[in-house]
């Protein structure tokens, strides 16, 4: 059973604009959520985490947020540049278990 | 460079062949594990090791065996795979159970 979801395989965003990326979970024990990217032939490379006692983590372009009630969590990226194109995955952790979700490719045009 | 190094970066083999895949981290950090990624599924968390002793393992058939000689080094011993094991097969390491640090994976492709 998935713990972890990201329901949008893809999202096409014009560059300057805003990219929301969403993932879903559905174990209240997670003690933190992480987004990582990963671009073709390369391993995921770590972007961003929240820990679960907060609902928002910012680092220059890249926000996430984090709404418990809902469990679910997404991550913004502002202004979106070409750059930015990759696949992002979604992960949530508890202990050394970290459980990931499919991925959404995003794809930021000039 | 994330410093977890993975070699090879492609493998392919056959059925009755015999393979190792290696990872070494640069990181000092004092677990590491093994993951495989299949097309569009998720990450598949298959071994994790704490200081060299394994934690985890996630139901992995026993044609994948793992090795942790010392903290800084992981291997994933194969042997007689199926072509359904064709994946990009990724190490990481952590530590104390933050983010993980990925290796760039080893392309393997069961013929």
């Amino acid at each position: 059973d998935q713990q972890v979801k990201q329901n949008s395989p893809s999202l096409s965003v014009q560059e300057g604009r805003i990219s929301i990326l969403n993932c879903d979970y559905t174990n209240s024990m997670f003690d933190y959520f992480l987004w990582y990217k990963k671009y073709p032939a390369e391993g995921p490379t770590f972007l961003i985490s929240i820990s679960s006692i907060k609902d928002k983590n910012e680092d220059g372009r890249f926000t996430v947020f984090l709404n418990k009630s809902a469990k679910h969590l997404s991550l913004h990226i502002v202004p979106s540049q070409p750059g930015d194109s990759a696949v992002y995955f979604c992960a949530a952790s508890t202990g050394n278990q970290f459980y990931f979700g499919t991925g959404t490719s995003l794809t930021v045009i000039p | 460079e994330t410093g977890v190094t993975q070699t090879p970066r492609h493998l392919v083999m056959g059925m009755t062949n015999k393979k190792s895949l290696k990872c070494e981290q640069h990181l000092g950090h004092n677990a590491m594990y093994w993951y495989k990624q299949s097309a569009k599924k998720p990450l598949e968390l298959m071994f994790v090791y704490n200081f060299k002793e394994q934690t985890e393992n996630n139901s992995v058939p026993s044609r994948f065996s793992p090795e942790c000689p010392n903290s800084s080094h992981l291997f994933l011993h194969l042997h007689t795979l199926q072509p359904e094991d064709s994946a990009l097969y990724l190490c990481a390491s952590s530590q104390d159970n933050e983010k993980l640090f990925f290796g760039s994976g080893t392309q393997l492709s069961v013929l």
